[in-house]
């Protein structure tokens, strides 16, 4: 299987900061790495797919980059609602797995 | 709109049995990849199986094979999951979620609510 590793597994950030989340990925996976937001009690939503493809409706604060194994998700300004968790995840092969999460918490 | 509704979550007893359901609206059902993703209290996103269009390619999880089984019924637009010899540590919330139909790289473009599963004696 392929191991992700996220980096940090939580930070504190006041509104309007610069915010970036790495993920690692155990071996080559090319661009199949997606990013996710997880807001308590709500089930994830995709930000960024295929490492850097923004998914529609989502806020173009939202960034992503990186290929092979090292991807990076960049919030350029943090804003309220962006405090939740967040999942990278590796999609080109089965068992499709996930990093272990950031969460991104109010200083 | 698309939409996925799971159901059949509640408590189930070690070596119990439980199925979920997860009513698709909103797309052509029986045209995509399904997926189960799981959470455990407080832990982070762990995938449990897939399931291609037709149904007749499945895969799973090390922790759940042999006991879980995916299917669907394109018919009525419905995915489902069957949880035998239920363990304590597959308590989680259980979320459905449909792949992405475009080329590679896929991602989960939507999620169901999630159902909770509490495996407790």
């Amino acid at each position: 299987d392929i191991q992700m590793t996220q980096s940090p597994s939580s930070l504190s950030a006041s509104v309007g900061d610069r915010v970036t989340i790495t993920c690692r990925a155990s071996q080559n996976i090319i661009n199949y790495l997606n990013w996710y937001q997880q807001k308590p009690g709500r089930a994830p939503e995709v930000l960024i797919y295929g490492a850097s493809s923004l998914q529609s409706g989502v806020p173009s604060r939202f960034s992503g980059s990186g290929s092979g194994t090292d991807f990076t998700l960049t919030i350029s300004s943090l804003q309220p609602e962006d405090f939740a968790t967040y999942y990278c995840q590796q999609s080109y092969s089965t068992p499709w797995t996930f990093g272990q999460g950031t969460k991104v918490e109010i200083k | 709109e698309v939409q996925l509704v799971e159901s059949g979550g509640g408590l189930g007893q070690p070596g119990g049995s439980l199925r979920l359901s997860c009513a698709a609206s909103g797309f052509t059902f029986r045209s995509y990849w399904m997926h189960w993703v799981r959470q455990a209290p407080g832990k982070g996103l762990v995938w449990v199986s897939r399931i291609n269009p037709d149904g007749s390619s499945t895969n799973y999880a090390d922790s759940v094979k042999g006991r879980f089984t995916i299917s669907r019924d394109n018919a009525n637009n419905t995915l489902y999951l069957q949880m035998n010899s239920l363990r304590t540590d597959d308590t989680a919330v259980y979320y459905c979620a449909r792949r992405s139909s475009s080329q590679p790289p896929y991602y989960f473009d939507f999620w169901g609510q999630g159902a909770l599963v509490t495996v407790s004696s």
